[in-house]
Formats: C-alpha cells, structure tokens, sequence
C-alpha cells in the first residue's frame, strides 16, 4: 500500500497567518494515464471531511483562492493563506492513483 | 444541490451484521462511484471500496473483502455497505463519499460493536 506521511501532526496558526502542510508518498504518485490523484480534505469538529484540492492543485468549487496545492511526483504541499476562524480542524492528504487509495494521518491546525 | 443522507447509529452485538445506507440525491446517481470510508475515534481514514451503481461493478479494499459488502438500488439512489462477523474493530464511523476526488460526503454512520 501507498503510504502517506504527513507533517506537522499538529500547527498552531495566528489569524491572518500562513501555514504549509507536507504530505509525502512511498511511491510516486503519477498515475499511467499521467494525472496526479493527490487530494486534500478539511475535517472540521463534528463534521465530515469536505474536499479543497483535487489533483494536486485544482481547487474545489467553492473552496477560496487562499488554499493553494503544489507539488510532484511524492512530494506535496497545501498552504493556506490569510488564516481563518473556519479553516479550523484536521486535514488529511489522499492518493487515488494506486488501489488501494490511502490517506495521511492528519494535520491538526489550532489557534495560537 | 448534492447531498448524500446516510442512515442512523447503530448498536450491534459481536457477530452480527449491519447493513448502512446512504441516499443520494441533487445529482445523477447510476454516473458516479460512490466510496466507503472508514473512520475509528482519533483515528485516520481508511477507504474500504467502491460501487459504481450503473452497473453495479465494486472495487475493495483487500482489507475489507469478506467484510464489506457494497451494492446499490438505482430505483431508489441509495447505496447500501454491509459489515458481517462485526467485531470491536468494527467500531467505528462510516462515511459514503461520491465520486472519484470524494467531493461530497454523507455525515457519517456511528457503528458500535459491543455486547
């Protein structure tokens, strides 16, 4: 199975800040048609996750252009800009490219 | 607008089943697969499989086979996850999630395995 590392655990944040979450794969995550599966959820408190990036870097409709995904091969990144009380919560990186599909364990992003 | 309604909790004993269902609506139901995800308390998410109701092909996670069952009523847009030989490592919330990217996800089914 495709492993995905995730780090920090945990991220404390001042409003208005900026964070940057990694998640990096075993293996590469470049699919034989030559698309990328990497996705990015928001778990907030009590609530199922929602998806914010598809495909490394394509935003969710309705997700803010404050949440950007970058990223090759193993190797992944999601920043988040201008922090919000809202953007509160856990998230987790997802790979869809290899069965079966895996996902980080979560990164806690807390208030400072 | 898109919304996948699962079930209600549900207590059950060791051994037994469990069949959840999750009832999609504000999209074409028979166009999408729709994913299973397992998820314990404190813990990550695990994907279980999929089904594509239009025609009823199923991918599982290896982990889950002889577990999960997964099947789908077109007549009704509600995908339906069967749990046997439940075991306390059972326990735990059960989301649907449509599509390839899981861009919509039912609230979630509370499942407790305990005698």
């Amino acid at each position: 199975d495709v492993v995905m590392t995730q780090t920090p655990v945990s991220l404390s944040v001042s409003l208005g800040g900026q964070v940057s979450i990694s998640c990096r794969s075993s293996q590469s995550l470049v699919h034989n048609n030559g698309n990328t599966y990497l996705s990015w959820y928001l778990q907030k408190p009590g609530q199922s996750p929602q998806l914010l990036i598809y495909k490394v870097s394509n935003r969710f409709s309705g997700i803010s252009d404050r949440f950007s995904g970058s990223g090759s091969g193993t190797d992944f990144t999601l920043k988040i800009s201008r922090v919000e009380p809202d953007d509160l919560g856990v998230y987790y990186c997802g790979q869809g490219t290899q069965y079966p599909y895996t996902f980080g364990a979560g990164t806690k992003l807390e208030l400072k | 607008q898109v919304q996948l309604q699962q079930s209600g909790a549900e207590l059950v004993k060791p051994g037994s089943s469990v069949k959840i269902s999750c009832k999609a609506s504000g999209y074409t139901f028979t166009s999408y697969d729709m994913h299973w995800i397992k998820q314990q308390p404190g813990n990550g998410l695990e994907w279980i499989g999929w089904i594509y109701p239009g025609n009823g092909n199923t991918k599982y996670n290896q982990k889950f086979n002889g577990k999960a069952t997964l099947t789908a009523d077109k007549s009704s847009s509600t995908a339906y996850m069967q749990l046997s030989s439940l075991t306390s490592e059972d326990s735990a919330v059960y989301f649907c999630a449509k599509g390839y990217y899981f861009d919509y996800w039912g609230q979630g089914v509370m499942v407790t395995v305990s005698s």
